[in-house]
């Protein structure tokens, strides 16, 4: 089944503890993104990647690091995660980025910064 | 800047009745329009979405949206809501840029 994966779903954490947030997809796609999802704000663009090696800062990519190393995974780090950084995570990826293509989205990851 | 307005954060609607859920956006040239929805505890999916051609586009589960390039628009409709579309809805809007962007979204409830 074609699907963006990422784990954990749901974590707690205390500030200052480094975490990651990993995210996969199994369909070959080139581009892939993560958003914080916050109430009355909608979904923010963290970081992109258009593809392997090469990623991009998006809208809000303070204390947030990425990478790509390999085409099918797109990890996300917090450093030193603060209390701001309670959101709701999605990892999505599309087969290029042409402006045009539909995003898949992953299930989500439910962030707490005690 | 580009952006996309939902001007509807929360609508209220009986099961059977019509819905419409707005969205516009500013920038001078024809974007990709999309709707997303997500339904609790779920990631988004997709709706419809329109590039070109014909300004009325059909989506999945019953819903339509119409582009009125006029108003810069691109509303969402679904004639007879159910009560499994109680969800969040959310508009975007691609260019030939690097990423999609997205309005602050619509929480739909539905009443028996």
């Amino acid at each position: 089944e074609a699907q963006v994966t990422q784990n954990p779903r749901y974590l707690i954490t205390v500030t200052g503890k480094k975490l990651t947030v990993t995210c996969s997809q199994n369909m070959n796609h080139e581009y892939m993104s993560w958003y914080r999802q916050d109430p009355g704000l909608g979904l923010r663009q963290i970081y992109y990647s258009m593809n392997v090696e090469v990623t991009d800062k998006g809208d809000v990519p303070e204390g947030y690091k990425v990478s790509r190393k390999e085409k099918r995974n797109f990890p996300l780090i917090l450093e030193s995660p603060s209390p701001n950084q309670t959101s709701l995570y999605f990892c999505a990826s599309s087969l290029r980025w042409e402006g045009r293509n539909e995003q898949f989205f992953g299930p989500g990851t439910r962030l707490t910064v005690l | 800047a580009q952006s996309v307005t939902q001007p509807d954060i929360h609508i209220t609607v009986s099961e059977g009745a019509s819905l419409e859920l707005r969205c516009n956006y500013s920038y001078g040239a024809t974007p990709y329009l999309f709707w997303y929805v997500q339904s609790p505890g779920q990631g988004l999916q997709l709706l419809l979405k329109y590039f070109s051609g014909d300004t009325l586009v059909q989506g999945i589960k019953g819903f339509e949206a119409e582009f009125k390039r006029s108003q810069s628009s691109f509303n969402l409709r679904k004639p007879s809501v159910h009560w499994s579309d109680a969800a969040e809805y959310f508009c975007a809007v691609g260019y030939n840029t690097d990423k999609l962007i997205f309005g602050t979204g619509t929480r739909l409830q539905v009443f028996p």
